[in-house]
């Protein structure tokens, strides 16, 4: 079957790094995508990786290795607005997402 | 760009009742739109694919007959929640990919429909 797997939560401090990670199985692979979720609200679109490597984007930068079926996404100077539940979600052959559960990410002072 | 809007934005109604949803792209063509359903504390869940001018495709354990997705146009889709039932509350979200090709096929989300059946 298809597994996405991400923690279920996480807490980091005002101001530091937290990096969280995604491990995926699927029925083929064509990209990984990061999302941004609050709370109420419909998913924003963070980054999307289909080849191995890191992409950055300001704050937010996304890593993957194909061969591990692995992610991250890593959040820098973290600001309150980041907490939030970040969505990984794997496009498989048939270019469906498969969604993991999500990462609760809080954020304290 | 890539805008998706969704009307309403909340709806309440009574148990039995049927409820339309509707999923618009503003300022593209979307050639598939997706439906969502989401309930606390947990994912997405795809209910159904659906693609301008067919029938739309259902996954697993959804009941086609009650959840009636039209996708008329290129840029409208809408859901029918029919005879509402409280288990059915829930927050549903619509995607769409832009059919020029867009990059990666990326999904734009509209904001959601929270659906209360009391």
């Amino acid at each position: 079957g298809q597994n996405i797997d991400q923690p279920t939560e996480m807490t980091a401090t005002e101001g530091a790094i937290v990096q969280i990670n995604c491990t995926y199985q699927t029925s083929g692979f064509n990209g990984l995508f990061w999302y941004q979720q609050h709370a109420g609200e419909a998913p924003t679109f963070l980054s999307y990786n289909v080849l191995d490597g890191l992409e950055e984007k300001g704050r937010f930068s996304s890593f993957l290795s194909r061969s591990k079926g692995y992610s991250y996404l890593l959040l820098k100077e973290l600001q309150m607005k980041d907490s939030a539940s970040y969505l990984c979600a794997v496009m498989d052959s048939n270019y469906q997402l498969i969604w993991g559960a999500g990462t609760k990410l809080i954020i304290k002072p | 760009g890539a805008v998706v809007s969704q009307h309403p934005s909340w709806v309440i109604c009574k148990s039995g009742t049927s409820v339309k949803i509707e999923c618009r792209s503003l300022d593209f063509q979307a050639t598939t739109m997706f439906w969502y359903r989401q309930f606390p504390k947990q994912s997405l869940m795809l209910m159904a694919t659906s693609n301008e001018g067919s029938k739309a495709t259902y996954e697993q354990g959804v009941e086609k007959d009650k959840f009636l997705i039209n996708h008329a146009s290129l840029t409208l889709s809408t859901l029918t929640v029919t005879s509402a039932h409280p288990e059915d509350s829930s927050f549903y979200i619509c995607s769409a990919t832009d059919s020029s090709g867009g990059d990666y096929n990326e999904q734009f989300f509209g904001p959601g429909t929270r659906l209360t059946v009391l």
